[in-house]
């Protein structure tokens, strides 16, 4: 079976740091690019970062340039988001997706994890 | 970047009611627009893909149209467990990724 399973998530104080981690099974982890999307508690969905198959290029959201940092370890299966400088508004349910083709960025993503949830609190 | 704006932001429909949910980009993007289902308390899922493609295991009754900068969501005989919220999400600034704000459909 084809999954995503979030880590990571829970409380922090503003200011402070948190890791995230997404560890992927049933495909092959190494040949996809990978993306985060959070999503703030009642509101939509938001992109955040993107990470490509073998790490050459990272993209991020303009709201969380230069705080956040996104990287993937193939041999782990695994991508991690590490969130540094946290504000109020970064308090969401973050999810890693991954897109349905390989070769084709373009439609859509099909496979999400459950989501890891991160509070950003005093 | 390219803003995408969804309406209506809510709507409340009967079984069996033919439901349409709109989708506008800011600026034309061809047909890279993908549709999602999301159930309350669950993850997104990939319904449409392309504008007009339904992904793999999606009823029938869901479909999809449009290009350019209107794109339309369809849901032909509205069921019981269609009760979700719908994204449009564009590709066409990839990796860049942008979705709209959500359409919640109740059921009557």
């Amino acid at each position: 079976e084809v999954q995503l399973v979030e880590s990571g998530g829970g409380l922090v104080q503003p200011g402070g740091s948190l890791r995230l981690s997404c560890t992927a099974s049933g495909f092959s982890f190494s040949d996809y690019s990978m993306n985060w999307v959070r999503q703030p508690p009642g509101k939509g969905l938001e992109w955040v970062s993107h990470i490509s198959r073998s790490s050459s290029t990272m993209y991020y959201a303009d709201s969380v340039k230069g705080r956040f940092t996104i990287s993937r370890d193939n041999a782990k299966n695994s991508v991690y988001l590490q969130m540094d400088s946290l504000r109020d508004e970064d308090a969401a349910l973050y999810y890693c997706a991954k897109y349905s083709s390989a070769t084709n960025p373009y439609y859509g993503l099909d496979v999400w994890g459950p989501g890891t949830a991160v509070t950003v609190s005093s | 970047d390219i803003q995408m704006t969804q309406s209506p932001s809510s709507l409340s429909a009967s079984v069996g009611d033919r439901v349409t949910i709109t989708c506008r980009a800011s600026q034309t993007i061809g047909s890279y627009l993908n549709w999602y289902q999301q159930k309350p308390g669950k993850a997104p899922k990939l319904l449409i893909y392309a504008a007009s493609n339904l992904q793999r295991g999606v009823p029938s009754r869901f479909s999809g149209s449009g290009s350019g900068r209107d794109f339309t969501l369809t849901i032909n005989s509205l069921q019981p467990e269609d009760l979700a919220s719908y994204y449009c999400q564009q590709s066409h600034s990839t990796p860049a990724l942008t979705f709209g704000g959500g359409t919640r459909v109740q059921i009557k």
